[in-house]
């Protein structure tokens, strides 16, 4: 399977704590995803980067990118109860589209 | 409104049945993927397609084909090869630059 793996698999934290997740995948990549899945729905995209850049933000997400190490780490800031979700890494090959595991991420009030 | 489309959005299925679930984009988008999704698991490929006529299997294609007559449509049929078929199936596409992957809102399959 060509399928990522992120870790941890779930992760509890208080509101207004930071959030870290981790991203490992196995082959060569155009660019990385991550998505945010509320329970028994579709996903939602959340940010890019490409096999070229190694930090981006976007609002209270910080994605790095190490193509050498083959992962990537996504971080919430300020986390709020409202980012209690499943969220997933998406590697893109140009051909394939793949999906890691995922991290449940429960933000307690 | 743009988006991708699927249905039903609950379907039962008796065992040895055939059933087609149906993906419809109209944002002329040229690739589409299927995934299933098991409880507390991650998306495993289905099928792919980047191009109307042309499908590539994924990880999981064994029970599973799918179709690609027009651009708009990617329907994917569980055929009773499938053994275990109970499970959260999503449809996506990408549009040309892949910069963002748009999904349906899942239909969920029950053998009974």
């Amino acid at each position: 399977s060509q399928q990522g793996e992120e870790d941890p698999q779930a992760l509890s934290i208080q509101e207004g704590e930071n959030a870290t997740m981790n991203c490992s995948y196995k082959t060569s990549i155009n660019n990385l995803q991550w998505y945010r899945q509320n329970s028994g729905r579709g996903l939602v995209h959340l940010i890019l980067i490409r096999s070229n850049e190694r930090e981006k933000h976007s609002g209270r997400l910080r994605v790095t990118l190490d193509t050498s190490k083959k992962s990537s780490s996504l971080l919430i800031t300020a986390s709020r109860a409202a980012d209690t979700a499943s969220y997933f890494c998406a590697t893109d090959t140009g051909n394939q589209f793949y999906f890691g595991t995922g991290t449940s991420l429960t933000v307690i009030p | 409104d743009g988006g991708i489309t699927q249905s039903p959005k609950y379907l039962f299925r008796k065992e040895g049945q055939n059933v087609t679930l149906s993906c419809e984009q109209n944002l002329n988008h040229d690739a589409m993927y299927w995934y299933r999704q098991d409880p507390g698991q991650g998306l495993r490929l289905i099928y792919y397609s980047q191009i109307v006529n042309d499908f590539q299997k994924g990880d999981i294609a064994e029970g599973y084909s799918v179709s690609r007559e027009k651009k708009e449509s990617f329907p994917l049929t569980v055929t009773s090869a499938q053994k275990n078929p109970t499970a959260f199936y999503l449809c996506a596409s990408l549009g040309q630059g892949r910069t963002e992957a748009f999904f349906g809102q899942g239909t969920r399959l029950t053998v009974v």
